[in-house]
């Protein structure tokens, strides 16, 4: 099984609609990511967290909201989704100690119309 | 700010062709370097790493060597397989925010 799962894989929705994406790993680590993945334009943080009680905003949370319910699970909502949200997105886990060391999920690729 | 840059893809290849993906950094202090892989279809996965300056990663016959002098962690295989076709990133850090700084990667595409 994989340790990074994200749900759903894939997903189509409307402009104005709220989106949830969800994930959670089986590796136990204490930090978590969410990164959007745009072509050519590498990899962009929008949060992470480091334990459940801290959660940060990264370089591009405009318009995202994170959840951390547990040390395995982190949500990423668009609360109000618009199609320039469209793009791929990935969560990712490290240990504490290796933030340059880390494990991705494979990923959820979102189209707003 | 501290920075990566990639050679800009994609690179076409034939089979058993020597490969080399270029990257540069500019950062303060003394980052770590990777070089992460994406397959099609699936997320990255770390490909091998280097903490300090001289130190040579490995893995799957892929190197890269960290050269302070150059600012420079280029990635190289001496005989790519069809299998290798994937898109490459290079990252630096952690930075002051424990953060990873990416690249915006390199697709490569190795024809039989």
């Amino acid at each position: 099984d994989a340790d990074v799962t994200q749900t759903p894989r894939n997903r189509i929705t409307k402009t104005g609609k709220r989106i949830m994406l969800e994930c959670s790993q089986t590796k136990g680590h204490d930090r978590m990511y969410w990164y959007r993945q745009d072509p050519g334009l590498g990899l962009q943080l929008i949060y992470y967290s480091f334990d459940v009680k801290d959660i940060n905003k990264g370089e591009i949370s405009d318009g995202y909201s994170v959840s951390r319910q547990a040390q395995a699970k982190f949500s990423l909502s668009l609360e109000s989704a618009i199609p320039n949200q469209t793009a791929l997105y990935f969560c990712a886990t490290s240990e504490t100690g290796r933030a340059g060391e880390q494990y991705f999920g494979p990923g959820t690729r979102l189209t707003v119309t | 700010g501290d920075s990566v840059t990639q050679m800009e893809g994609p690179v076409t290849l034939s089979e058993e062709a020597f490969l080399t993906i270029n990257c540069t950094y500019t950062a303060t202090g003394y980052p770590s370097l990777f070089w992460y892989v994406q397959y099609p279809g699936e997320g990255l996965q770390l490909l091998l790493k280097a903490t300090k300056a001289d130190d040579k990663g490995s893995n799957k016959g892929f190197e890269a060597t960290y050269r302070k002098e150059t600012t420079s962690f280029h990635l190289e295989k001496g005989s790519v397989q069809v299998s290798d076709s994937a898109v490459y990133f290079c990252a630096l850090g952690p930075d002051s925010n424990y953060q990873l700084i990416w690249g915006a990667g390199t697709k490569l595409i190795i024809k039989p």
